[in-house]
This record gives structure tokens, sequence and C-alpha cells, in this order.
């Protein structure tokens, strides 16, 4: 079975520009996740989607950033514009059934570095 | 609200030497608690996960953490470990009744040398 993939790995882009990352999560799982680690930080709640509908977004920085999860598949979290400071690692995660005691399977993470 | 606090950012350990990776957690409300490893250039990967029951928790590649309401601890351990343990290690905790984000720790980078 297929893990929970991210694309582009790495993604090096300059202040201003607009910069959309991709997660498939794992089939069948209807809860995702998107994380954001900043250098030096804890890695932090942005958002979760149950299916296609925003669950809670509590963690979303502010609205340059925006997550859908087209047909409740794979989700695409953009960021328009980009500032120095949303340079990190965002991470997806999936689980399935009960959002809490079922384990959240963490893809490998997309490095964004904005300049 | 929660927080989750790794009380050593890094560990330097010998192969073969016994290692506690220290968990504190924060919360008013009851919570489950995590433990994510990341090895380099991967995702994070379950190592274990104290729900209920038996404070003792058993997990994969022969760590254990035990939870200690009283101290709101959930300290990981492993008796003996390997080069392959070289890894930074989260601490995570989520709420039980609402809400699904899991909260983490900053983190903790267990180096194993030969």
């Amino acid at each position: 079975e297929a893990g929970v993939t991210q694309f582009p790995s790495h993604s090096v882009i300059e202040k201003g520009q607009t910069v959309t990352l991709r997660c498939d999560p794992i089939s069948g799982h209807d809860n995702l996740y998107w994380y954001r680690r900043v250098m030096g930080k804890e890695i932090k709640f942005l958002l979760h989607f149950v299916k296609e509908s925003k669950q809670d977004e509590s963690g979303m920085p502010n609205n340059r950033f925006l997550a859908e999860r087209t047909g409740g598949t794979y989700s695409t979290l953009k960021v328009q514009p980009a500032e120095l400071e949303d340079s990190g690692v965002y991470f997806c995660a999936s689980s399935q059934d009960h959002p809490v005691r079922d384990t959240q399977y963490f893809g490998p993470g997309t490095r964004l570095t904005v300049l | 609200a929660q927080s989750v606090t790794q009380l050593d950012s890094q560990v330097p350990v010998f192969e073969e030497a016994p290692v506690e990776l220290r968990c504190n957690y924060s919360s008013s409300v009851s919570v489950y608690l995590f433990w994510y490893v990341q090895y380099p250039n991967q995702g994070l990967q379950l190592l274990l996960k104290y729900l209920s029951g038996s404070t003792l928790v058993k997990g994969i590649n022969g760590f254990e953490a035990e939870f200690n309401k009283s101290q709101t601890s959930f300290h990981l351990r492993k008796p003996s470990v390997h080069i392959s343990d070289t890894a930074e290690y989260f601490c995570a905790v989520t709420r039980r009744q609402a809400g699904t984000a899991l909260i983490f720790g900053k983190g903790t980078t267990l180096s194993v040398s030969s």
C-alpha cells in the first residue's frame, strides 16, 4: 500500500511568488491534515479535512494560505503571495475512521524556501 | 490548551547504551500521547501511542514509553540503542474529547555513535 506522498519535495521561490504544494493521502483515508515546521520550532497544525470539508482550520496563519481538497482525495496548499516567514517544511498526514484513535500517517514533507 | 516540552534538544549516546528521551506535557483535559520518529529524508513514523490502559506502552524497534499522569510525563526509553536509531524524535499529544490536531514538542535529536 502506498503511503502519503507529497509534491514537490523541495521548492525555492522568490518573495511575492505563488507556490502550490500537493498531498496525496493513503487511499481510503477520509482525514487529511497539514502541518508546518519552521526551522528551530515545533511542528504546528495548520488544518484538517474530513473528506472534502474543512473540519478545523484554526492553525492557518493568514489568508495568504488556501487549502483545498478536491473530491475528498488529494489536497493542495497554496501560498500566495509567499513571504520570507513562510519558509519551512510542510507535512501532510492522513488517517482513517476515528480521527483521534487512528494513527496519522505522515508524508516526507515539502521543504519550502522563500528568498 | 495543550503544550509539550521535550527537555533535551540533543542526546548523544554510544551504541548499545540505554537511552531516555524526556517529554512533559500540559493540558487541562485528558489527552492521548504519541512518540513519532523522523529518520533523515523521511516522513514522521509512529513509534508508539498511549490511549488508555496499561501505562507502559511498547512500540516498534524496541522502544517503550511510560505514561505518568501525576508527573504529566511520557518518557521514551530503549535499553540498548543502535546506530540506526539516529534520528529526530517527537513527542505529541492530542485532546480526547474533540479536535484532532497533534500538538508537538520541539523534537529531540538522538545521535548514536560507535
